[in-house]
């Protein structure tokens, strides 16, 4: 298994606090990415990073803001929770296994996932 | 953002059903198509990633097709086991993003 991990696991806010949930990999992988999990809505793409300090938005990017300042760590800071915010969210890291070959092929695995609710 | 579609959205099977579903998706500027299986209360693990027309991948009971020209690929389980459910997840890639679009996945059941 991919060495992956997410703190905290679950989390219960309240609306208008600030979150900051945190993907910490141990691979070494280039890419990292945040999606939020929602009934109906399958996976859907938040931020996510080519590199320190290299970020950039995804499909659902309003109200989230992320940070990478190492390679291993990727932050997803909600700055004032609402309760639209309640989710299950999934980091996910890929890296390109071989020399020359596009990241368009590269397999995504993913964190064990952090619940929040936003009260 | 990219089309993916997946359907059935839900299937109930019987053990030892075989059973297939399909994704699809915009044939121009293909460029990956990936295949997740995301058990409940886990994380999604990858099962194939499929780049060439005509692809064919196989794990154990498991294995899918993949159509460029036309826009889908299959994903066929033989001889259906209560441990196959799950939903499964199929991304796409193309063009020059290397971002992967998932589709809503198929939720599978199979009953003993």
């Amino acid at each position: 298994d991919a060495g992956i991990t997410q703190s905290p696991r679950h989390k219960v806010t309240e609306t208008g606090t600030p979150v900051t949930l945190r993907c910490h990999q141990t691979e070494n992988h280039r890419y990292m990415y945040w999606y939020r999990q929602d009934p109906g809505h399958g996976l859907r793409l938040i931020h996510y990073s080519y590199g320190v300090k290299d970020t950039d938005k995804g499909e659902v990017s309003d109200g989230y803001s992320v940070s990478r300042s190492k390679t291993e760590d990727f932050l997803l800071t909600l700055e004032s929770a609402t309760s639209s915010q309640t989710s299950v969210y999934f980091c996910a890291i890929s890296e390109s296994t071989l020399a020359g070959v596009a990241p368009q092929t590269d397999t995504q695995y993913f964190g064990p996932g952090t619940r929040l609710t936003v009260l | 953002i990219l089309n993916v579609e997946q359907s059935p959205q839900s299937l109930h099977v019987q053990e030892g059903d075989s059973t297939n579903f399909t994704c699809s998706f915009p044939s121009s500027n293909f460029y990956a198509l990936h295949w997740y299986r995301w058990e409940t209360a886990k994380s999604p693990e990858a099962l194939f990633v499929m780049t060439l027309n005509g692809d064919e991948k196989k794990k154990g009971r498991i294995s899918a097709t993949l159509n460029t020209k036309e826009g889908y690929s299959y994903l066929y389980i033989k001889g259906s086991q209560p441990e196959d459910s799950a939903t499964y997840l199929c991304a796409l890639t193309s063009g020059g993003s290397y971002i992967p679009t998932f589709g809503r996945g198929t939720s599978l059941i199979v009953h003993p």
